[in-house]
C-alpha cells in the first residue's frame, strides 16, 4: 500500500523568504508523485508532478520538488514567498496501475505568509 | 472549456436524510474519481467510476453510501440516512483515458455537506 507523510501541517514564513515543504512517500513501486495546492472553499489545482525522468520538477507560480529516491522525499520548494502563495498544500502519490489513477494524499500542510 | 462541475456547493441535511452530490466532468473526460475531505484531514479516495461502470470502490463504505455514473448526465455519489459523521467536504476530479498515473486529475470545487 501506498502512503505520504507531510511534516508540519502548519509552516509560517516571512514573504520573500524561501519556502519549503515536506514531503515523503511509501510505495511498493516506483511512484508517481504530484503536488496540489487547496485554496480556501476550492478545489485542488496541480502544481507540479513527477512520473520519470529528470527529478527537479517546475510547476507553477515558481514551485519546484525534487524527487530523491534514497530519501523516498517530494519536497516542494520556492525560492521566495509571495503573500498569494497562503493556502493549503497537498502531497499525493499515485496508484499508478493501468486503468486505475486513483490518489493518495498527504494530511497537507497549511502555509502562512508573514508580511 | 468549463471545468469540472459540483452541485450543490453547500448542502445541508438533517440525519436520517438522504445527500445527493453531483459532478459534471470536464469535456472529453470519462474518468471519474470521488474523494472525501474530512475536517483537518487530507482528502480520502472513495470510489473510481467510468460511464456506466464502477471501476474501484474500495474507499466507499458498504452501507448507505453509492455512486453512479451514467451514460447520460453527471455522476452522482448518493448517501443514504445521513449521520453526523458524513460531514465533510466532496470532492469530485475528473481525467482523460488512463495514462497510466501520469495523467491530472482536474478537481471541482467540493460540496460541503453539513448535517444537523
Amino acid at each position: 500500500a501506498q502512503s505520504v507523510t507531510q511534516l508540519g501541517s502548519h509552516v509560517s514564513v516571512s514573504e520573500g523568504a524561501l519556502v519549503l515543504l515536506r514531503c515523503n512517500y511509501s510505495s511498493s513501486v516506483p511512484p508517481y508523485l504530484f503536488w496540489y495546492v487547496q485554496y480556501p472553499n476550492q478545489g485542488l489545482q496541480l502544481l507540479l508532478k513527477y512520473t520519470t525522468g529528470a527529478t527537479l520538477v517546475k510547476g507553477i507560480n515558481g514551485f519546484e520538488a525534487e524527487f530523491k529516491k534514497s530519501e523516498t522525499s517530494f519536497h516542494l520548494t520556492k525560492p521566495s514567498a509571495h503573500m498569494s502563495d497562503a493556502a493549503e498544500y497537498f502531497c499525493a502519490v499515485s496508484d499508478h496501475d493501468f486503468g486505475n489513477e486513483k490518489l493518495t494524499f498527504g494530511t497537507g500542510t497549511r502555509l502562512t505568509i508573514i508580511p | 472549456n468549463a471545468g469540472v462541475m459540483q452541485n450543490p456547493r453547500h448542502l445541508v441535511r438533517r440525519r436520517g436524510q438522504e445527500a445527493r452530490l453531483r459532478c459534471s466532468p470536464m469535456k472529453g473526460h470519462s474518468h471519474v474519481y470521488w474523494y472525501r475531505q474530512l475536517p483537518e484531514e487530507g482528502l480520502k479516495f472513495m470510489v473510481y467510476l467510468q460511464k456506466e461502470n464502477i471501476i474501484d470502490e474500495s474507499g466507499m463504505p458498504k452501507e448507505r453510501f453509492s455512486a453512479e455514473f451514467p451514460k447520460e448526465g453527471p455522476s452522482i455519489l448518493r448517501i443514504q440516512q445521513v449521520v453526523r459523521g458524513d460531514s465533510a467536504a466532496y470532492f469530485c476530479a475528473s481525467s482523460r483515458q488512463t495514462s497510466g498515473g501520469a495523467g491530472e486529475q482536474f478537481f471541482g470545487p467540493g460540496t460541503r455537506l453539513t448535517v444537523l
